[in-house]
């Protein structure tokens, strides 16, 4: 299973553009990068995966370095509700399960 | 679009009672179900998954079952719970077929064994 590394804590300022970062050097060909979060008390909410293309949606972006070892999510314009645990996962490849494993994650606290 | 419940929110058991979790999906046919748990302070962990009614997979050996007599029906099961059985417990769904899917979550069943 390839590892995930992510910093504990960050913090951000309301208004401004957080960037969790996350290494996953052992990540193999086929694997793709996901990124939950999970608010207080709620179950995990689904936000971005991609493979090797950078990715955006209305929720975040998606920047995965040329070798893939690490990446990079991006929510442009933080808000007081964006206050959680941040998960990125490296999905284990197969065809039945595509188990998911959540490390630490990071916590992200967004000030005013 | 797809929605996925959870019930209950809340529960506290004595140990040594029996328990069951009840997850239900909408707006989707044949979706791939998953139970997982939390315990305090740690990562998820997954418990079983299923890929159709009946069948049910266990990744790891532990006091619980779990069945999918119906479609979009997921049942978490016990028959005695343990003191190491609470925790919060999640069920989840993806669109089955293709494993790069994200997994969606439910709001979750908080688990108290007294």
């Amino acid at each position: 299973d390839a590892k995930t590394t992510q910093p504990t804590s960050m913090d951000c300022a309301e208004g401004r553009a957080a960037n969790l970062p996350c290494n996953h050097s052992t990540i193999s060909g086929d694997e793709y990068v996901y990124w939950y979060r999970q608010i207080h008390s709620q179950g995990p909410q689904y936000i971005i995966h991609g493979l090797k293309n950078n990715e955006t949606n209305e929720m975040a972006s998606l920047i995965i370095t040329e070798d893939r070892k690490s990446s990079t999510l991006i929510l442009p314009h933080a808000t007081l509700r964006d206050t959680a645990v941040y998960y990125c996962i490296v999905r284990v490849f197969s065809s039945n399960t595509g188990k998911l494993i959540f490390g630490q994650g990071t916590t992200l606290q967004v000030k005013p | 679009s797809q929605t996925i419940h959870q019930w209950p929110a809340t529960l506290v058991q004595p140990v040594g009672s029996p328990l069951s979790l009840e997850c239900t999906v909408e707006g989707t046919s044949n979706p791939n179900l998953y139970w997982y748990r939390q315990a305090a302070g740690r990562g998820l962990q997954l418990l079983f998954y299923s890929v159709g009614i009946g069948q049910i997979s266990s990744e790891v050996p532990q006091n619980l079952s779990a069945s999918r007599p119906q479609d979009r029906q997921f049942i978490l099961s016990s028959k005695k719970l343990l003191l190491s059985d609470s925790g919060f417990y999640l069920c989840a769904w993806s669109v089955s077929g293709s494993s790069n899917q994200p997994q969606h979550f439910g709001d979750g069943t908080r688990l108290s064994i007294l």
